[in-house]
């Protein structure tokens, strides 16, 4: 079994669309992150969580660590939000990283 | 903005033929780590390096890999002799608070 999953798989959206792609996951972790894969492969790290809901710009990412789940939101999107988004999940500080398996999205304008 | 680096961008070669990929990690940072992701799946951890040693590994880090940080700037994976299924994009990345910073990959095709 998988321990961090993702849904949905595959995303398609109008531009100015709110999006929200869900993460669960089913071991302890002591952070979560939420990654962004470009076409060009490259991996950029978007947020970093432990607890609570972080806001960057218009990408909101939240967790609730007793359910075991993560959402990463995306308010008023535009084609250039069009990436492979991964959840990803630490046990322990400075642990390697268990990646999802990605959720590719695509807005189109 | 600091970042990793990596290189080769793209490296062709031919099977059982020895490859080296070198990443410049975030110069303070202490934790390392080589991760693969092959076309159309997930990204998979190899090998995290920290305090000039291996700190854990994966099973595809076999014999055939091996890990080196020669000069205190650059961190190196070294595949032996490579197999048609080592074709990949290699990533590097380093973290020194917890937040994690990729490099831009390898990719390794092997013919």
């Amino acid at each position: 079994k998988n321990e961090v999953e993702q849904s949905p798989q595959n995303l398609t959206a109008q531009e100015g669309e709110f999006i929200t792609i869900n993460c669960s996951y089913s071991v302890g972790i002591s952070a979560l992150h939420w990654l962004q894969q470009h076409p060009g492969g490259g991996i950029v790290s978007l947020f970093m969580l432990s607890s609570g809901k972080k806001k960057h710009g218009r990408l909101i990412a939240t967790i609730n660590i007793q359910e075991k789940h993560s959402s990463l939101h995306i308010t008023a999107s535009h084609p250039r939000d069009s990436a492979v988004y991964i959840c990803a999940v630490q046990k322990t500080s400075y642990d390697k990283v268990i990646f999802g398996p990605g959720t590719s999205l695509s807005v189109i304008p | 903005e600091p970042e990793v680096t990596q290189t080769p961008s793209h490296q062709v070669t031919q099977m059982g033929q020895e490859v080296i990929l070198r990443c410049v990690p975030i110069s303070n940072h202490l934790y390392f780590y080589w991760y693969r992701q092959i076309l159309g799946q997930k990204v998979e951890f190899l090998v995290s390096f920290y305090n000039n040693e291996i700190s854990e590994k994966s099973e595809i880090f076999d014999d055939q890999f091996s890990v080196e940080r020669p000069d205190g700037s650059n961190f190196t994976l070294k595949i032996r002799s490579t197999k048609l299924e080592d074709s990949a994009m290699y990533f590097c990345a380093s973290t020194g608070t917890g937040e994690l910073f990729f490099g831009e990959g390898s990719r390794l095709t092997v013919l």
